[in-house]
């Protein structure tokens, strides 16, 4: 149990294009889930936090006209960079909130990451 | 703010042997969760063990234990008979409950550890 999957693992776009990040989670609802960006050898470094039908709350120094994030439901929460450039290149990773606590209460279950690479 | 601090930057074990992981945080708050990932070189995130703060007794998962000091603010793991599969980035995470906050998880540093054959 507890499976957050993330899709696609690995792309590779042009500077300017918009790519598109989808975190599901698997077999639990997660009316929250978090994006975080980490750059090599370096912790997790929380982007933004998604809820379920509201907007999302983006952390200080994050665009959120760049990195726009949409939950449109209980197991659905994607990020897409938009006109993305070199430095937006990073490994982009979510984590969703177990609510009903079946892994015990408040914890975070991550996907395996997206590893974005702008050229 | 809280903060969370693994001082170890890195460490390394052999084989079969127990090693200790480090971790203090600050906070003001007095009920919160406390967590340790492993992220091996696949770099996918793995919850090893989580400690609820108001519960005195140590959380243990198998090989995996932790020394939960609430007074001292030290959430350290320790893990017996290591293997190789072991070898991994350990991050140490604090994170205040949803109901008083956003929910997110607070990271350390993390700290790399191998073990070696």
């Amino acid at each position: 149990g507890a499976v957050v999957s993330q899709h696609p693992s690995r792309v590779i776009c042009k500077s300017g294009t918009s790519v598109k990040i989808e975190c599901r989670s698997l077999d639990f609802q997660a009316t929250t889930m978090f994006w975080y960006r980490q750059f090599p050898k370096q912790s997790l470094m929380l982007m933004a936090t998604s809820n379920e039908g509201s907007k999302a709350t983006y952390e200080q120094g994050v665009e959120k006209d760049k990195f726009l994030i949409n939950h449109a439901s209980l197991t659905l929460s994607t990020l897409t960079v938009t006109s993305a450039h070199p430095e937006d290149s990073s490994f982009y990773i979510c984590s969703a909130r177990d609510q009903l606590g079946l892994g015990g209460r408040e914890t975070q279950y991550f996907g395996p990451g997206t590893r974005l690479l702008v050229l | 703010a809280q903060t969370v601090t693994q001082s170890q930057p890195e460490m390394s074990v052999q084989e079969a042997e127990t090693v200790t992981l480090s971790c203090t945080y600050d906070t003001s708050e007095s009920n919160y969760y406390l967590f340790w990932y492993k992220q091996p070189p696949s770099r996918q995130m793995i919850l090893v063990i989580r400690q609820e703060a108001y519960k005195q007794q140590n959380a243990t998962e198998n090989r995996f234990s932790v020394n939960f000091q609430k007074a001292a603010k030290s959430f350290s793991l320790k893990i017996s008979d290591s293997q190789l599969g072991d070898t991994a980035m350990y991050f140490c995470a604090f994170m205040t409950p949803s109901t008083r906050s956003q929910g997110n998880l607070i990271f350390g540093k993390g700290t790399k550890l191998s073990v070696k054959p």
